[in-house]
């Protein structure tokens, strides 16, 4: 079956650098997706990569690895208002996005 | 600029009673979706539509029907509701079903009793 795995939870420093992990298994790979979604909001785009490597983009980075299955967020200089949850989605052989359940990430003073 | 637009933002409903979610985009995206987002599970696909005059089942298309008269309009019926359609709802838009970033609206918060 097609799945995406991702922390339920991380906790953070406001300032500090967090990682955000994401692995996922689906029948063939079209790319991967990063949504940030705000309590009560709809989700909205951060990220999109489909090759291997580091897409950086201000604060936020995504990184690849189509070989591991493997996806990383990474979110430098805390701000308080990165409190929200993360949403990793991968894009299947029929161009379908299978969505992960999402990593609350909250951030502290 | 609006969007996606929709509507009710929140609505209280029976068992049994019919209900439809609709969604307007005004950014003439071809593709059009409904997802429901429930506590501790991703985003699961209801229905799709790659274009005006199609549509397609999703992950989850049990219990709900949707139409695509135009290309703004993608509206999402509940025939009959039952508790476990109890969700939070999105409508999403994109310019191309393969890979295109989607745009989703601020969702439709349904509680069936």
């Amino acid at each position: 079956g097609q799945n995406i795995d991702q922390p339920t939870e991380m906790t953070a420093t406001e300032g500090a650098i967090v990682q955000i992990n994401c692995t996922y298994q689906t029948s063939g790979f079209n790319g991967l997706f990063w949504y940030q979604q705000h309590a009560g909001e709809a989700p909205t785009f951060l990220s999109y990569n489909v090759l291997d490597g580091l897409e950086e983009k201000g604060r936020f980075s995504s990184f690849l690895s189509r070989s591991k299955g493997y996806s990383y967020l990474l979110l430098k200089e805390l701000q308080m208002k990165d409190s929200a949850s993360y949403l990793c989605a991968a894009v299947d052989s029929n161009y379908q996005l299978i969505w992960g359940a999402g990593t609350k990430l909250i951030i502290k003073p | 600029i609006a969007g996606i637009t929709q509507a009710p933002t929140s609505q209280i409903l029976a068992a049994g009673r019919r209900m439809t979610l609709r969604c307007t985009q005004d950014m003439r995206h071809n593709a059009m979706y409904w997802y429901r987002q429930d506590l501790g599970l991703g985003l699961r696909l209801i229905h799709y539509s790659n274009t005006a005059g199609t549509t397609g089942k999703g992950e989850v298309p049990d219990g709900y029907s949707v139409s695509r008269a135009n290309t703004d309009d993608f509206p999402l019926t509940l025939a009959s509701a039952v508790p476990s359609q109890t969700s939070v709802y999105f409508c999403a838009s994109s310019d191309d079903l393969n890979t295109g970033e989607l745009f989703f609206g601020e969702g439709s918060r349904l509680t069936v009793l």
